[in-house]
């Protein structure tokens, strides 16, 4: 089965840069999504299609692609960003929903 | 506003039944796909099954075909989720959310709040 890989966790100072990379065969033909996690409530989109915004996301969220890997950048990395990030994509064919392994950023 | 709100969870033996529903509110819901999908306690997300707008396209993951059914009422504005024969590794909180995108390139936008599902004697 398909899988997406993320690294299981993050460890950013305030203010400092997060950087958290999501591996798979099929990134180059799809795009990847990004959702945040805090504890105890549902997952929130922060970024689709590689590296749009959706309204209301802090522009601090950035996303890019680049070959069979996409990257969920964020600068100036504050308390509240402390949480669970899972990227998700399709399999080649786009029929199936597959979600990454998921980072834990952790706000030293 | 978009809201998703589950209901249907709760304890159930190894082997019993249970049926999920989500109930939508704030878009037109009989013109989106929607999905379930479950997280394991302390565990990560994975995608359940999807229904398209006309309950013409339905899919289901390996881990629970046979098992779950997914189904809507769009005239009730309700999703639901007919799990039969659960087994202990069906223990998660079960989220419904709304699917956009263009074709192979899906995505979810909204999502409700979950409903806890434990299998356990």
């Amino acid at each position: 089965s398909y899988e997406l890989t993320q690294p299981p966790s993050v460890s950013v100072s305030p203010g400092q840069t997060a950087r958290i990379t999501c591996s798979g065969d099929a990134l180059p033909i799809q795009y990847g999504y990004w959702y945040q996690q805090k504890p105890g409530q549902a997952p929130v989109l922060v970024i689709y299609k590689d590296s749009e915004r959706p309204s209301g996301i802090p522009e601090r969220f950035s996303g890019s692609s680049s070959g069979t890997t996409v990257t969920l950048t964020i600068s100036g990395v504050q308390a509240e960003d402390e949480a669970d990030y899972y990227c998700q994509s399709s399999d080649s064919s786009g029929t199936f929903y597959v979600f990454g392994t998921g980072t834990k950023v952790t706000v030293l | 506003e978009v809201q998703l709100v589950e209901s249907g969870g709760g304890l159930v033996k190894p082997g019993g039944s249970l049926r999920l529903s989500c109930a939508a509110s704030g878009f037109a819901f009989s013109t989106y796909s929607v999905n379930w999908v479950r997280q394991a306690p302390g565990k990560g997300l994975e995608w359940v099954s999807s229904i398209n707008s006309n309950s013409a396209y339905i899919y289901y993951a390996d881990s629970v075909k046979g098992r779950f059914t997914i189904s809507r009422d769009n005239a009730k504005n309700s999703l639901y989720l007919q799990m039969n024969s659960l087994r202990a590794e069906d223990t998660a909180v079960y989220y419904c959310a709304r699917i956009v995108g263009t074709t192979g390139n899906y995505y979810l936008d909204n999502w409700g709040q979950g409903t806890l599902v434990t299998v356990s004697s």
